[in-house]
This record gives structure tokens, C-alpha cells and sequence, in this order.
């Protein structure tokens, strides 16, 4: 079964261009997740999907990042225009949630891509 | 609001040795699943181990194993014979488990290095 793929695995964008980064989840995982690492600081939250909805936004840094999941399946991560301190690694992860009947969400890993690398000069 | 602390930025290690990679964790969530991932050099996240916080018994996955103090909130990772394929930066992360939780917050990780 393939696993999280991601595309590219390294771009290198001038300040001002646009970038658009791509995520295939593991397929029949309706969840799919955004994070980044800037340089030294922690890997953080950006966004969550379940299928084409977005469920929990609240770690877009600012509105010049758009992200789209279309039909569900893989998703896009646009960064317009780009500036330096958007440089980083963008890591997806996917999952597929069960609920216990109290409302709990079971044991749910988040299988994660090997990130997409980018540099703003 | 929910934290990870990982206090070791990088240890050495002998090949074949145990080694034991800290962490410790805060939150208010009564329900939460902790979770360590391996990041070799290649750049992918790998996931290694889970505990649920009601779980009663540690995780053991293999050579790894992960030490759960419930009462002093530490997550503490072990790897047992480690090997020169264990070099890798280790992340510790915990995530939330009621249903409408989304992220995983993680540590800052451990940058594990393998002497032969």
C-alpha cells in the first residue's frame, strides 16, 4: 500500500512567486493534515481536512497560504505571494478517525509524507 | 493548552546499547494519545509507537517500548539494542483524542546518533 506522497520534495522560489506544494493521502483516508517546520522552531499545525471540507484551519499562518482538497482526494497547499519566512518544510499526513461510542476518537495515527522542502530567496 | 518538552537536543549512543529518549507533556484533555515518530535522514516522518492515556499497560512495539508515568506526565521513548539504522531525529507528539480534535503538537525533538 503506498504511503503519503508528496510533491515536490524540494523547490526553491524567488520572494513574491507563488508555489503550490501537492498531497496524495493513503488511499480511503478521509483526513488529511498540513504542517510545517520553519528553521528551528517546531513542527506546527496548519490545517485539517475530513474529505473536501476543511474541518480546523486555525494554524494558516495568513491568507496569501490557500489550501484545497478537491473531491476529496489529494490536496494543494498554495503559498502567493511567498515570502522568506515561509521557508521551511511542509509535511501532509492522513489518517482515517474511528469514534468510540462515547464520542472519543479511537486509536488514529497520522501516517505522514516525507515533506516538501522550500526555500524562499 | 497542550505542550511537549523534549529536553535532549541530541545524544550519542553505542551501538547495541539501550537508550532512552525523554518526554514530558501537559494538558487539561482528560482523553489523549501520545505518539512518537522517527525522522531519518531521507526526511520522511515514521511512525513508531502509541499510548492512550487511559491504556493500562505501556506500548511495546518490537525494540520499542514507551515508558508511560500517567502521575508525572512523561511519554519517555526506549529503544533496546539500538542499531546504526536508529540515527534519526525522534519526535515525541501528543494529540487530543475527542472527536473533533484535529492536530498533533509536537516536542522539538531528539537528534539521536548510533556509534558503531
Amino acid at each position: 500500500e503506498a504511503g503519503v506522497t508528496q510533491f515536490p520534495s524540494h523547490s526553491v522560489i524567488e520572494k513574491g512567486q507563488t508555489v503550490t506544494l501537492r498531497c496524495d493521502p493513503i488511499s480511503g483516508h478521509d483526513n488529511l493534515y498540513w504542517y510545517r517546520r520553519v528553521m528551528g522552531k517546531e513542527i506546527k499545525f496548519l490545517l485539517h481536512f475530513v474529505k473536501e471540507s476543511k474541518q480546523d484551519e486555525s494554524g494558516m499562518p495568513n491568507n496569501r497560504f490557500l489550501a484545497e482538497r478537491t473531491g476529496g482526494t489529494y490536496s494543494t497547499l498554495k503559498v502567493q505571494p511567498a515570502e522568506l519566512e515561509d521557508s521551511g518544510v511542509y509535511f501532509c499526513a492522513s489518517s482515517q478517525d474511528r469514534t468510540t461510542a462515547g464520542g472519543y476518537l479511537a486509536k488514529n495515527i497520522q501516517y505522514f509524507g516525507a515533506g516538501t522542502r522550500l526555500s524562499v530567496l | 493548552a497542550q505542550k511537549i518538552t523534549q529536553t535532549q537536543p541530541g545524544m550519542f549512543v553505542q551501538e547495541k546499547e539501550a537508550v532512552t529518549l525523554d518526554c514530558t507533556y501537559d494538558t487539561s484533555d482528560p482523553s489523549y494519545g501520545l505518539f512518537w515518530y522517527k525522522q531519518p535522514s531521507s526526511g520522511e516522518m515514521i511512525f513508531l509507537i502509541y499510548q492512550g492515556s487511559y491504556d493500562q499497560q505501556n506500548a511495546t512495539e518490537g525494540r520499542y517500548s514507551l515508558n508511560f508515568q500517567k502521575a508525572r506526565k512523561s511519554a519517555n521513548l526506549v529503544i533496546s539494542a539500538s542499531q546504526l539504522g536508529d540515527s534519526a531525529m525522534y519526535f515525541c507528539a501528543m494529540r487530543a483524542m475527542y472527536s473533533s480534535a484535529s492536530k498533533i503538537i509536537f516536542g522539538s525533538g531528539t537528534r539521536l546518533s548510533i556509534r558503531p
